[in-house]
C-alpha cells in the first residue's frame, strides 16, 4: 500500500526566505505527483503536476522536483510572502483510475 | 475551479439518518472522485467513477454508496450516518478526460453527525 509522508508537519519562517517542503512515498511505481495548497476552510488548489517521466516543474515562484527512484519530491518556494501561508499537500497517482494518495500536509506560516 | 460545485456545503444530521451529498460539474469530465478529509488522516478516497454508471470503491468505502446516472452528477450517500462519518467531503475531477491528468477539487461539504 502506497504511503506518502510530508516533512515537516509545520513550518514558520520570516517573509522573503526561500524554503523547501519535502514529500516522500514508499512505492516508486507512480504515474505522477501533484502538489496542492489548501487555505483554512477551503478546498484544494492544484499547484503543480509532475509526470513520472519528468524531473521538475516550475510555476512562478514555485519549483517542484521529482526523484522517482528514491521516492522523493520537493516543493521549493522562492521569496516567500505572507500570502503563501497555507497547508501544502503532496499526492501521488498509481497505475489505475483509483484516485490519489495524499500526505498529511505541511502547515506553512510566513511571518510578515 | 473546473466548474465543480458541491451541495449542501454544510449539513448537520443525526445518527441513523440517510444523507446524500451531490457533486456537479459543468465540463463533461469522465473521471470523478469522492474523498474525505479528517485531522490526522489527511484525504482518503471513498469512491470513484470512470463514466456514467461505472463506479468503484476506494480506500474507505464502508458505509458509503455512490451513483452516477449523468456525466455531470456524482452522488455520495451515507445509508445510515454514524458519528465516525463526521468529516469534510471533497469531490474531484480529472481534467482532460484521462485519469492521470491534474485533479481539481470542489469547495467541500462539512458534515456533522450528532
Amino acid at each position: 500500500k502506497q504511503e506518502v509522508t510530508q516533512i515537516p508537519a509545520a513550518l514558520s519562517v520570516p517573509e522573503g526566505e526561500n524554503l523547501v517542503l519535502n514529500c516522500s512515498f514508499t512505492d516508486s511505481a507512480i504515474y505522477n505527483l501533484q502538489w496542492f495548497r489548501q487555505d483554512p476552510g477551503k478546498g484544494l488548489t492544484s499547484l503543480l503536476l509532475i509526470q513520472s517521466s519528468q524531473r521538475e516543474q516550475t510555476s512562478g515562484r514555485l519549483n517542484a522536483s521529482l526523484d522517482k527512484s528514491s521516492g522523493r519530491s520537493t516543493l521549493y518556494i522562492a521569496a516567500s510572502q505572507p500570502g503563501d501561508s497555507a497547508t501544502y499537500l503532496c499526492a501521488v497517482s498509481g497505475g489505475g483510475a483509483d484516485g490519489l494518495t495524499f500526505g498529511k500536509g505541511t502547515h506553512l506560516i510566513i511571518q510578515p | 475551479d473546473a466548474g465543480i460545485t458541491q451541495s449542501p456545503r454544510h449539513k448537520v444530521t443525526e445518527t441513523g439518518t440517510p444523507v446524500t451529498l451531490r457533486c456537479h460539474q459543468t465540463e463533461n469530465h469522465r473521471y470523478m472522485y469522492w474523498y474525505r478529509q479528517d485531522p490526522g488522516h489527511g484525504l482518503r478516497l471513498i469512491h470513484y467513477s470512470y463514466g456514467v454508471k461505472d463506479t468503484d470503491k476506494g480506500e474507505v468505502s464502508d458505509g458509503y454508496s455512490v451513483s452516477r446516472s449523468k456525466t455531470e452528477d456524482f452522488l455520495l450517500t451515507l445509508e445510515s450516518a454514524t458519528s465516525s462519518q463526521t468529516s469534510v467531503y471533497f469531490c474531484a475531477i480529472s481534467a482532460g478526460g484521462w485519469y492521470q491528468e491534474t485533479q481539481y477539487f470542489g469547495p467541500g461539504t462539512r458534515l456533522l453527525v450528532l
